[in-house]
């Protein structure tokens, strides 16, 4: 198993330049999720999916797009990058939801993106 | 809005001591809480976790506490070792699918 794997690693992006955030698990996971992490603020929900062809808000999605359209995949697409989209983006899974379930949630590396 | 917080953001400890790391929270209704160890380039990895119906949960070299009355959480590593060096983060939810993490302890293991 690869558990979760983001693409790209690093990203560079020009003010207003558009992107997607790849995110693909192999454990079957109903539940997925996007983080943003910033020096001093933890991380953020963006958006989660609790299955395929289901979405949800976080604490922090504007500006940012998802998609479920299977089990594995979970893109995370920024329309319009701007520079307080700055940040390392985690993508995380898990068999369930964190309650009632407590089931572990599983990161992926990180996505470091910066917008010039 | 919720707020997860932790005392103190670095704490170096000796290789072979204990280690404690703190975390306060504000919501009452919190009733689910984890623990996360992050390493350098990497993404937080899940430690333990505790619900809010008990006060304490111990793992491998690891045990956490909960205090409702104080809203307080804390991690204990026992004989800390070089690996354990990295950032931890509490994270806390309410019922929704919504995790809110603390800003990270950076742990440093002093050889």
């Amino acid at each position: 198993n690869a558990g979760v794997t983001q693409t790209p690693k690093f990203q560079v992006l020009k003010t207003g330049q558009s992107m997607t955030l790849q995110c693909a698990q192999d454990m079957n996971h109903e539940y997925m999720s996007w983080y943003r992490q910033d020096p001093g603020m933890g991380l953020r929900l963006i958006h989660y999916s609790v299955g395929a062809g289901i979405t949800d808000q976080g604490e922090v999605p504007n500006g940012y797009n998802v998609s479920r359209s299977t089990t594995e995949d979970f893109p995370l697409r920024l329309l319009s990058a701007a520079p307080s989209q700055t940040s390392v983006y985690f993508c995380a899974s898990s068999l369930g939801g964190h309650v009632p379930l407590n089931t572990e949630a599983f990161f992926g590396q990180g996505t470091r993106l910066t917008v010039v | 809005g919720e707020s997860v917080g932790l005392h103190l953001p670095t704490l170096s400890v000796q290789e072979g001591d204990n280690s404690i790391i703190n975390c306060a929270y504000s919501n009452s209704a919190s009733d689910y809480f984890i623990w996360y160890k992050q390493e350098s380039g990497k993404g937080p990895q899940f430690i333990i976790d505790i619900r809010s119906n008990m006060d304490k949960r111990q793992g491998q070299r690891v045990t956490v506490l909960l205090n409702k009355t104080v809203k307080h959480l804390s991690l204990q590593i026992a004989a800390t070792q070089p690996g354990d060096s990295a950032v931890y983060f509490c994270a806390e939810t309410s019922g929704a699918n919504n995790l809110f993490f603390g800003t990270g302890t950076r742990l440093t293991v002093i050889p």
